[in-house]
């Protein structure tokens, strides 16, 4: 079956630093997503990519669909302790699915 | 706007229990439906999705099941619990056809004793 590969598994940062992660496939996307999860709670839906070389934001969040359409990444920008939580890529593989493959998640702790 | 209520938000129960998880969406009409669960080591394992009243698949054969009695209304079973069920369940909603994002509930915490 489909695989995303999503690093790093942890990051531990201080407040203000930048945060970037990536996502990998073996496939190639027609879509990127990437979720939140704060603990105790269902992921919430932070960007979702359309097209490839796509670079969107949503506020100090940044997402990239990579050209090859194997990869996206991530960037937050000057982290803040409500942004500790689990970020999840997913994606449906090329081929008309409707079923998101999900990543295992980049588990993000920011100390103040 | 379209919303997910799903509950009970937790549950404990003892092993050879029932089980049933309700999910319900709000604001949109024919959605896809999905049961997620979540292990303790975080990846989202598909359960069960369903593209219409009636209409049920399974990811993963277990001692778990799925039924959509009405458009929006998904509903996760189970007639014996195991210990091996414990996990946190999400349900999670997408607007028909090909790369639509899913939107999730908040998800219920079941823990089986």
């Amino acid at each position: 079956g489909q695989q995303l590969n999503q690093s790093p598994q942890s990051m531990f940062i201080q407040e203000g630093e930048d945060v970037s992660m990536n996502c990998t496939s073996s496939s190639i996307f027609n879509t990127w997503l990437w979720y939140k999860q704060d603990p105790g709670e269902g992921p919430v839906l932070l960007i979702a990519l359309y097209k490839a070389g796509e670079l969107t934001s949503n506020g100090r969040l940044t997402a990239q669909f990579g050209i090859t359409r194997k990869d996206s990444f991530l960037n937050i920008s000057a982290s803040i302790p409500s942004d500790v939580g689990i970020y999840f890529c997913a994606g449906p593989p090329s081929g008309g699915s409707y079923i998101p493959t999900f990543g295992r998640g980049t588990s993000l702790i920011v100390h103040p | 706007s379209q919303t997910i209520h799903q509950w009970p938000a937790t549950l404990v129960q003892p092993v050879g229990s029932p089980l049933s998880l309700e999910c319900t969406v709000e604001g949109t009409s024919n959605p896809n439906l999905y049961w997620y669960r979540q292990a303790a080591g975080r990846g989202l394992q598909l359960l069960f999705y369903s593209v219409g009243i009636g209409q049920i698949s399974s990811e993963v054969p277990q001692n778990l099941s799925a039924s959509r009695p009405q458009d929006r209304q998904f509903i996760l079973s189970s007639k014996k619990l195991l210990l091996s069920d414990s996990g946190f369940y999400l349900c999670a909603w997408s607007v028909q056809g090909t790369n639509q994002p899913q939107h999730f509930g908040d998800g219920t915490r079941l823990s089986i004793l």
